[in-house]
């Protein structure tokens, strides 16, 4: 089935580790995005790319990176986490960067950082 | 700054009909999304509207008033799987999407 891929669904991390959220997408879609997503706010922004090997920052980036090797995957990494990145994670596609087509969402990472 | 405002929750009867408001500012304006979210689930898109005026889908519309900064959901017929929050979003001039924290709507018998 055509969609996108995260991975883990579900993470518990100690704080000041590693951590890379994995998200691949089958649809050759253009643009790809990372959302996190708290009680209470509306979807934050964090990384974005439009194509291929550019990124760019969001509304919330710090404490974040992203890559864009190839159309299909992108992946988030936490370099050192800490319990304010306690979330729920979403990754999302688009057939355009910058324009007015619909997202379409992975299914999410819960990550409890503590 | 940017703003979007929606009604935190909203109970509706099975069967009947309800209208979710979203109001807006932001530094333009190129587009409004209406996604659905059930609890635990990845949002959906269900409409767009960049025009004035009422666009249907089936037993959900969508109603947009750009000179009021309002647009509203509207889903007819409700029925128990309507269940779910309802995430209003607005694309402003630089085309990013601002997203209001949106609506739980809860179904009753």
């Amino acid at each position: 089935i055509a969609g996108i891929t995260q991975a883990p669904t579900s993470q518990i991390l100690a704080a000041g580790r590693r951590m890379t959220l994995r998200c691949t997408q089958d649809m050759r879609h253009n643009a790809m995005y990372w959302y996190r997503q708290d009680l209470g706010l509306g979807l934050r922004l964090i990384h974005y790319s439009n194509t291929a090997g550019t990124t760019g920052k969001g509304e919330v980036p710090d404490g974040y990176s992203v890559s864009r090797a190839n159309t299909d995957d992108f992946p988030l990494t936490l370099a050192s986490a800490v319990p304010s990145q306690t979330s729920v994670y979403f990754c999302a596609s688009s057939e355009r960067g910058q324009g007015n087509s619909p997202l379409h969402f992975g299914n999410g990472t819960r990550l409890t950082v503590t | 700054g940017q703003n979007i405002d929606q009604p935190t929750e909203m109970t509706a009867t099975e069967g009947a009909i309800v209208q979710i408001n979203c109001t807006y500012q932001t530094s333009g304006f190129n587009g409004l999304f209406w996604y659905q979210q059930h609890a635990g689930e990845a949002p959906t898109f269900l409409s767009y509207n960049v025009l004035d005026g009422l666009e249907e889908k089936g037993r959900f519309s969508s109603f947009l008033s750009r000179s009021k900064g309002y647009s509203y959901l509207l889903l007819k017929e409700l029925q128990m799987k309507d269940s779910a929050s309802y995430l209003c979003a607005v694309l402003d001039s630089n085309y990013q999407l601002i997203w209001g924290a949106g609506t739980k709507l809860i179904i009753k018998p």
